[in-house]
């Protein structure tokens, strides 16, 4: 079963607009993870931020961690059109395994 | 560099048949993880093995799944008497977890596409 849900479910924007995603979770967690995976291809890890962080960046992106809420946002700043593809939430439980979300498809207009 | 590798990229099988597929992790990675993902989906937890150590089974994991890491090095997970539900990406992961309480980050292969007819 998933974790918690990904917002929106789809989300298209033009080039050079920033893009913000929002993901939910349900039980503690470790830390949690942003992963982006190409249309029908493996995932790759972008960013981590650990249970005690709030905020984490890593060029472009921008993830914040609300543990009292229990969610997590991923914010792309000027966009471009190879950043096109499925974005991944992923909380770490107890036991190290990952726990994904159902994903938001994004899609960046040139 | 060599990243985690998965054999075959596809498979497509009738019911009834069984399948294998195999994972090699990078090389000095100590756990090793199967996902299973649906089309529109995230993945799926299915196992984890710490070397050769298969420590943890999802409940998605029947007794037509079998998972082994003989060596600590790859993995193959076996599905018997596949089913037409059977079809999704298998993705295999790996990771290096240190002693203590570390976070290991997990990399992922490209996945094996396995179609049930």
């Amino acid at each position: 079963s998933q974790q918690g849900e990904e917002d929106p479910q789809a989300l298209s924007i033009q080039e050079g607009e920033n893009a913000t995603m929002n993901c939910s979770y349900k039980t503690s967690i470790n830390n949690l993870q942003w992963y982006r995976q190409n249309s029908g291809r493996g995932l790759v890890h972008l960013i981590l931020i650990r249970s005690n962080e709030r905020e984490k960046h890593s060029g472009r992106l921008r993830v914040t961690l609300d543990t009292s809420k229990k969610s997590s946002s991923l914010l792309i700043t000027a966009s471009r059109a190879a950043d096109t593809a499925s974005y991944f939430c992923a909380t770490e439980d107890s036991s190290y395994k990952l726990i994904f979300g159902s994903g938001t498809r994004l899609l960046v207009r040139p | 560099d060599t990243g985690v590798s998965q054999d075959p990229r596809h498979k497509i099988t009738k019911r009834g048949q069984n399948v294998t597929f195999r994972c090699d992790p990078i090389s000095e990675h100590n756990r090793l993880y199967w996902y299973r993902q649906t089309l529109g989906q995230g993945p799926e937890f299915l196992t984890y093995f710490q070397n050769e150590a298969q420590l943890e089974k999802s409940r998605l994991l029947s007794d037509r799944f079998s998972a082994e890491r003989p060596k600590g090095s790859f993995s193959t997970l076996e599905i018997q008497r596949t089913e037409q539900g059977d079809s999704a990406m298998y993705l295999c992961a790996s990771s290096l977890k240190l002693t203590g309480p570390s976070t290991d980050t997990q990399y992922f292969g490209p996945g094996t596409r396995l179609t049930v007819l």
